[in-house]
C-alpha cells in the first residue's frame, strides 16, 4: 500500500535555528497538508498545499513557518528560529481530488524537540 | 468554526469486551464526514472508521462500528471483542469536504487502554 514518508523521524535543534521536516507524498497525491501534535495534546492543522500555493493555513502558521515543493516530489515544512514551544509531532498528509478523507494518508511524522 | 469535543481523555476495558467511545461535534453545515483515527505509541495516524453525513446507515469496518446521530450531533465508536492491539489514543475528526482544503479538525482524543 502506497505511504507517505516523513523524514526525519526524530530531530533535536538548537532554539533559535532554521529547521526543515521532509515529507514525500503518495505519487498520484495532488493536496498536501501538515498537522502538528504538542505531546499529549490533539493533533492541530498547520496548512493545507495545492498547486504549489497555500491553500489554506491556520493562526498557528505565522511568519516562523513556510512549505514548499521544490522538486516535485518533496514537501517541505520549513520553521525559521525555532521556539522551545515548537517541540511536537509534524505530521504530513496527501489526498487526491476526488475522495474525501478515505484516501487522507497520514506519514508517520516528525518528532521535532527544541533544546 | 466547527469543533469536537470527546469527553472521555481515558478508559480501560478488558480483553474481549466490547468498549464505547464517544465523540461530539458542533457545526452548521449539512454536508461533512466524521472520522475516527487511532494513534498508537508509535503515534502514526491510523484512519479507523470514516462516516458521511449524508449516510443514515452507520458506517462498519469488521470489529468497529459507530453510532451516528445527526440530529444529537453525535458520532460514538463501538470496538467489539477487544483486542491488545487496540490499546491506542483514539481521535475523533470532522472534515468540511472541500476540493483543495480538506483540512481535519481533531478531538482532544481518548487514551484507550485494554487489559489483559
Amino acid at each position: 500500500e502506497p505511504e507517505v514518508t516523513q523524514t526525519p523521524s526524530h530531530q533535536v535543534t538548537q532554539m533559535g535555528q532554521e529547521v526543515i521536516l521532509r515529507c514525500v507524498p503518495i505519487s498520484n497525491h495532488l493536496y498536501f497538508y501538515w498537522y502538528r501534535q504538542i505531546l499529549g495534546q490533539k493533533v492541530e492543522f498547520l496548512v493545507s498545499f495545492y498547486n504549489n500555493e497555500i491553500s489554506e493555513k491556520s493562526e498557528i502558521f505565522d511568519d516562523q513557518f513556510s512549505v514548499e515543493r521544490p522538486d516535485g516530489s518533496n514537501f517541505t515544512l520549513k520553521i525559521r528560529s525555532t521556539k522551545l514551544e515548537d517541540s511536537a509531532m509534524y505530521f504530513c498528509a496527501s489526498t487526491y481530488t476526488g475522495e474525501w478523507g478515505y484516501g487522507y494518508t497520514f506519514g508517520s511524522g516528525t518528532r521535532l524537540t527544541v533544546v | 468554526a466547527q469543533t469536537v469535543t470527546q469527553s472521555q481523555p481515558e478508559m480501560s476495558v478488558q480483553e474481549a469486551e466490547t468498549v464505547t467511545l464517544s465523540c461530539t461535534y458542533d457545526t452548521s453545515e449539512n454536508n461533512y464526514y466524521l472520522f475516527w483515527y487511532k494513534q498508537p505509541p508509535s503515534r502514526q495516524m491510523i484512519l479507523v472508521i470514516r462516516q458521511e453525513a449524508y449516510k443514515q446507515q452507520n458506517a462498519t469496518e469488521n470489529r468497529f462500528s459507530v453510532n451516528f446521530q445527526k440530529a444529537a450531533k453525535s458520532f460514538s465508536l463501538k470496538i467489539s471483542d477487544s483486542q491488545l492491539g487496540d490499546t491506542a489514543m483514539y481521535f475523533c475528526a470532522f472534515m468540511i469536504p472541500n476540493f483543495g482544503n480538506e483540512k481535519l479538525t481533531f478531538g482532544t482524543g481518548t487514551r484507550l487502554t485494554i487489559i489483559p
